[in-house]
């Protein structure tokens, strides 16, 4: 069974600066996917970024990155330039590769953005 | 392009009543998801479908839980005798199969249908 961890309930940080958010997990499968996700206030669930467990360089698109550490089974989000825009609920979520797959989620960091 | 549909967004029904959620997977999505969200378990998985064949089932509550997928357009999520424990967002989220020996995209949320039950 998989089992995503995310530990930082809360985090508050200025704007225009740059934010961790931390994503640590567990699982027997020897390949597999990472994601995150963003819930804004509406409740609306968007997909951010993905890493490949095969993969060695660390994922970005626009201004989310990650630092994936596969020996110690992390994975973590890193938004630069952060915007107002940005408050919302992180989830960090993983399956398994090879078809379509459960997505198994962490319970989610809230990340507000002081302007 | 539309993302996913889901109907309707919110439902209250009282308590030993019947409930269906709609779900519309993105136009070309093969997989289907159905999650749900509460403030105590956070995001859980329920079943999901590829191809509208059922695959796994095994986050559903057996009893009273059902879910079906008619045609490629279409997802129900059937809830019968519904308790106030049922009281969740139902998320429906659908993926693309990339064609790449049936690895699938990541997956895409609908807005979710909050259920009250009273």
């Amino acid at each position: 069974a998989q089992k995503v961890t995310q530990t930082q309930t809360s985090i508050s940080v200025m704007e225009k600066t740059t934010v961790t958010m931390d994503c640590v997990y567990e699982t027997q499968d020897s390949s597999y996917f990472l994601f995150w996700y963003k819930q804004t206030a509406s409740g609306e669930i968007v997909f951010l970024i993905r890493q490949d467990s095969y993969k060695k360089e660390n994922a970005t698109v626009g201004h989310y990155s990650l630092n994936f550490q596969k020996p110690k089974s992390s994975i973590g989000l890193i938004i630069t330039a952060t915007q107002i825009e940005d408050s919302a609920v992180y989830f960090c979520a993983m399956r398994r590769t090879g078809g379509a797959d459960r997505l198994t989620f962490g319970k989610g960091t809230q990340l507000i953005i002081q302007p | 392009n539309a993302g996913v549909i889901q109907t309707p967004r919110h439902k209250v029904t009282g308590k030993g009543q019947e409930a269906t959620l709609w779900c519309e997977p993105i136009s070309g999505h093969s997989a289907v998801f159905w999650y749900r969200q509460t403030i105590v378990q956070g995001l859980e998985f329920l079943t999901y479908f590829r191809n509208q064949a059922p695959i796994d089932d095994s986050g559903m509550p057996k009893e009273r839980f059902s879910a079906q997928m008619p045609n490629q357009s279409h997802s129900t999520l059937k809830i019968q005798s519904t308790q106030p424990q049922d009281s969740a967002v139902y998320l429906c989220a659908s993926s693309l199969d990339l064609g790449l020996g049936g690895n699938y995209a990541e997956q895409f949320f609908g807005p979710g249908t909050r259920l009250t039950v009273l």
